[in-house]
């Protein structure tokens, strides 16, 4: 099975510093990663996906992923934080293992932005 | 547009009462799933579908069932069998290997 391990449940940056939020991914077959954003009491939107493509993946808002196979790692960044990125952030991996197709998320990293 | 739309936003339960959450699409998905959602835990899947009349159980189907009679329309039932039902609820369908999702539902047990 599948799974997703986020460092880190909460990390708090300040205004245009460097945003990193760590994922780690277990998968015995070439995986599918996903970045999703949620802002309170709303539902997820996809930041960026990785599906075997380019190991280097530009998602919206200015935010990139690095699918590192020898680490398991697909961590997200963004250069410059802005107040507007906080929010809480899941990385997820798809389920290739099973005959019905399901996405396994992490528990989510929260990130705050000090002015 | 095309989306995925929750109702109600918001729900409050008396305990031992059954309640039932809407999740609607248009998107023409044929795979659709319901998530639980409490602090600090992620994401965790309940029920998923993923065609017309059928459904599977997830890792936390226990005092919850789910039902399939059209393909814009899964419905979650949570039961009074469910212990501890207050929590975020968030229904998505999937194409591939994307999904999308609603808006959510809270629910509150009073």
């Amino acid at each position: 099975a599948q799974s997703v391990t986020q460092l880190g449940s909460h990390v708090s940056v300040s205004e245009g510093a460097l945003v990193l939020l760590r994922c780690n991914y277990s998968s015995s077959v070439p995986p599918y990663l996903f970045w999703y954003v949620q802002y309170p009491n709303q539902g997820l939107q996809l930041l960026l996906k990785y599906t075997s493509a380019a190991t280097l993946v530009k998602g919206i808002n200015g935010f990139e992923a690095e699918f590192k196979k020898s680490e398991t790692s697909f961590h997200l960044t963004k250069p410059s934080a802005h107040m507007s990125d906080a929010a809480e952030y899941f990385c997820a991996v798809s389920d290739h293992d099973s005959s019905a197709s399901k996405i396994i998320f992490g528990s989510g990293t929260r990130l705050s932005i000090r002015p | 547009d095309g989306g995925i739309t929750q109702s109600p936003k918001y729900l409050f339960r008396k305990e031992g009462q059954n309640v039932t959450l809407s999740c609607e699409q248009n998107l023409n998905h044929d795979a659709m799933y319901w998530y639980r959602q409490d602090p600090g835990q992620g994401l965790r899947l309940i029920y998923y579908s993923q065609i017309v009349n059928d459904f599977q159980k997830g890792d936390i189907a226990e005092g919850y069932s789910v039902s399939r009679e059209k393909k814009e329309s899964f419905p979650l039932t949570v039961t009074s069998a469910q212990k501890n039902p207050t929590a975020f609820y968030l229904c998505a369908s999937i194409r591939g290997t994307e999904a999308f999702f609603g808006q959510g539902t809270r629910l509150t047990v009073v």
